[in-house]
């Protein structure tokens, strides 16, 4: 069974500061899916990492991914209150046609 | 284009009613997902569509039942369901059943009396 964890659950952090985010999984996958989740809203995708040592960034935000540690990380840099969100990383359930396992989300706030 | 729409917005049924969720997307994707996501939890799968077939079905209950009538539909058929099926009922599609991205669509808030 595929898992998919993701810490911390709950940030609270100042703007201008940067942080991460980590998400391991337990079973081999090169596909690894960042989403941001709005409250009362649907997920945007963010970044699709798909191999290993793949790094990718946009704006403030930076995802990479280490399959070989099974782990993908998402930086914040410089934080700005419009970042406050909740952040999702998924991962491929399975080869062929198959849906995403998520991790349970960082809710990130963002203070002035 | 990468809009995945979703109808109603918002539904409530008493536990005796038979509705459905409508879910489209004209982006030519050939995979069709439904979601569910109660409050403060990440979204769950229930079904995989891959060219108009149904390919996983995560042992979801018999009440829920999907049906793909075309490649840029995807309905989900609600029936005697149970108040803790409320929740946040997700469509999502892809080009293709692989590595490419899953666009999810705003999504069915359903309430169950």
């Amino acid at each position: 069974e595929l898992k998919v964890e993701q810490n911390p659950l709950f940030l609270s952090m100042q703007e201008g500061k940067n942080y991460t985010i980590y998400c391991n999984y337990s079973t081999t996958s090169d596909r690894l899916y960042w989403y941001r989740q709005d409250p009362g809203k649907s997920l945007e995708s963010l970044f699709v990492l798909l191999s290993n040592g793949a790094v990718k960034q946009e704006g403030r935000l930076m995802a990479s991914l280490d399959t070989k540690a099974r782990l993908s990380t998402l930086h914040i840099t410089a934080a700005v209150h419009d970042l406050s969100a909740t952040y999702f990383c998924a991962v491929m359930y399975r080869g062929g046609a198959d849906g995403l396992t998520f991790g349970k989300g960082t809710h990130l706030i963002i203070q002035p | 284009d990468t809009e995945v729409t979703q109808t109603p917005k918002h539904l409530v049924m008493g536990m005796t009613n038979k509705k459905s969720l409508k879910c489209e997307q004209h982006m030519g994707h050939r995979a069709m997902y439904w979601y569910k996501q109660k409050a403060k939890k990440p979204p769950e799968l229930m079904f995989v569509y891959s060219y108009e077939k149904l390919s996983i079905n995560e042992s979801v209950p018999s009440r829920f039942s999907p049906e793909c009538p075309n490649s840029s539909l995807l309905n989900l058929h609600l029936h005697a369901l149970q108040p803790e099926d409320s929740a946040l009922y997700l469509c999502a599609s892809s080009r293709g059943p692989t590595t490419d991205t899953q666009y999810f669509g705003p999504g069915t808030r359903l309430t169950v009396l």
